[in-house]
Parts: C-alpha cells; sequence; structure tokens
C-alpha cells in the first residue's frame, strides 16, 4: 500500500545545530502535513503545506513541499532540548480522506 | 478548550481477552479517527467516522476489531480475541471535518497483551 518514508530515521545533534530532514511518496500528494510526537503524548501538526513549492514558517521550523509533489523538507533552526521527539509526515491519499503517516525521524538533542 | 480525552491510558491482557478502548473528541468535531501506532512506526488508520457514519475501515482488521460511534459523539473500538501483534498505542484523533487537514490526537492508550 501506499507508505511516506522519512529520512533520516534518527539523529542526535548538538543544542543550537539546524536540523533537516526529509519525506518521500512514491506517488504525488496534493497536502504535506508534519506533526511532532512526544513521549506518552500524540502527535500534534506543526505545519501545513497545500501547494507545490510552497515555503512555510512556524517558529524555528521550516518546512517545504516539494516541487515533484513527491516530497516534503522540514528544517529546525537553532534546536534546542524541547525539540526532542518524533517528526512525522503525512497526508490525506490523494483522492481520499484516508491520512497516511510516514515512518517518523526520531530527534535527539545533546546540551 | 478541552483535548481528546481517552481511557483507559494503560492496559495489559492476555492473549485471547477482549479489551474496549474509549474516546471523547473534542466538542464540535465530526470526525474522528481510531489509529494503531506499533512501536517505532508511524500511526496506521484503522477507522474514520463522519459524525456515526463509517468513512473508512479498509484497514480494520473485522474478525477482531469493531468500532462504533453511536450518537456521533463518543467512540469505543474493541478488540476480541486480542492477539500478541495487536500490542500498540491506540490513538484517537477528531477534526473539525473530513476536509479540516488539522487532526487533534488525544494521548492514546498503551496496550500489551501476553
Amino acid at each position: 500500500g501506499q507508505q511516506l518514508n522519512q529520512s533520516p530515521q534518527s539523529m542526535f545533534i548538538q543544542e543550537g545545530e539546524d536540523v533537516s530532514m526529509n519525506c518521500t511518496s512514491s506517488s504525488i500528494f496534493n497536502t504535506w502535513l508534519w506533526y511532532k510526537q512526544d513521549p506518552g503524548e500524540g502527535p500534534v501538526l506543526l505545519i501545513a503545506l497545500y501547494k507545490a513549492g510552497e515555503l512555510t514558517s512556524n517558529g524555528r521550523l521550516t518546512a517545504q513541499f516539494g516541487i515533484t509533489r513527491k516530497d516534503s523538507f522540514l528544517n529546525i533552526s537553532a534546536s534546542i532540548p524541547s525539540d526532542v521527539g518524533i517528526y512525522f509526515c503525512a497526508g490525506p491519499s490523494p483522492g481520499t480522506y484516508k491520512y497516511i503517516f510516514g515512518t517518523g525521524t526520531r530527534l535527539k538533542v545533546l546540551a | 478548550e478541552a483535548g481528546v480525552a481517552q481511557s483507559p491510558r494503560y492496559k495489559i491482557i492476555e492473549k485471547r481477552q477482549s479489551v474496549a478502548f474509549w474516546c471523547n473528541p473534542i466538542s464540535g468535531h465530526a470526525t474522528l479517527y481510531w489509529y494503531q501506532q506499533i512501536l517505532g512506526q508511524g500511526p496506521k488508520l484503522l477507522i474514520q467516522f463522519q459524525n456515526n457514519g463509517v468513512v473508512d475501515d479498509s484497514q480494520l482488521p473485522k474478525d477482531r476489531f469493531s468500532a462504533e460511534r453511536l450518537k456521533g459523539v463518543d467512540s469505543t473500538l474493541k478488540i476480541q480475541p486480542a492477539k500478541l501483534e495487536d500490542s500498540a498505542v491506540y490513538l484517537c484523533a477528531s477534526s473539525f471535518n473530513q476536509v479540516s487537514n488539522e487532526q487533534f490526537f488525544g494521548p492514546g492508550t498503551r496496550l500489551t497483551v501476553l
């Protein structure tokens, strides 16, 4: 079935560093969403993207809708300890309202 | 505004037993989702309700899983009988409607099947 692949799978970074992660699909998506999940909690929506090439920011987070519509990117600038968590891309499977989540990128920040 | 409530938070059962999870969505949200999240994976949609009707249940193992949202508000998800591979976190989410992309998630129920 439809799958969203995220990379890297996990990463350790130093506090203050910038972080980049991406999400790829074998088919075109019309909407890309980025969520963050803290331990023991449900995912929380960070950014939503609706148009190819769109670049949207939310504080230190910036996400881009890839121009091929088969990928999306999330950048975190000047990481801080509370950025620790799992980041998921997601989107409705084309032509449906059925949401698919990516495999996740686990971020660990070293103070 | 109160968030999505789920109970219980944790449940441990033996295989072949039954279990039920409860979800109370955000007031006024018409769409309710149940997801299964196996350790180390992203959430997988099990069933989606629009008010009290099922929109999608294509990934619900219907031989053992059932869900209902009788009055279009609260929902229950049941597993009967449970298998070892059902060990996961069961997340409930709600959104204003099907078109809204912002889903609000509850804290989840962590199920362990022994």
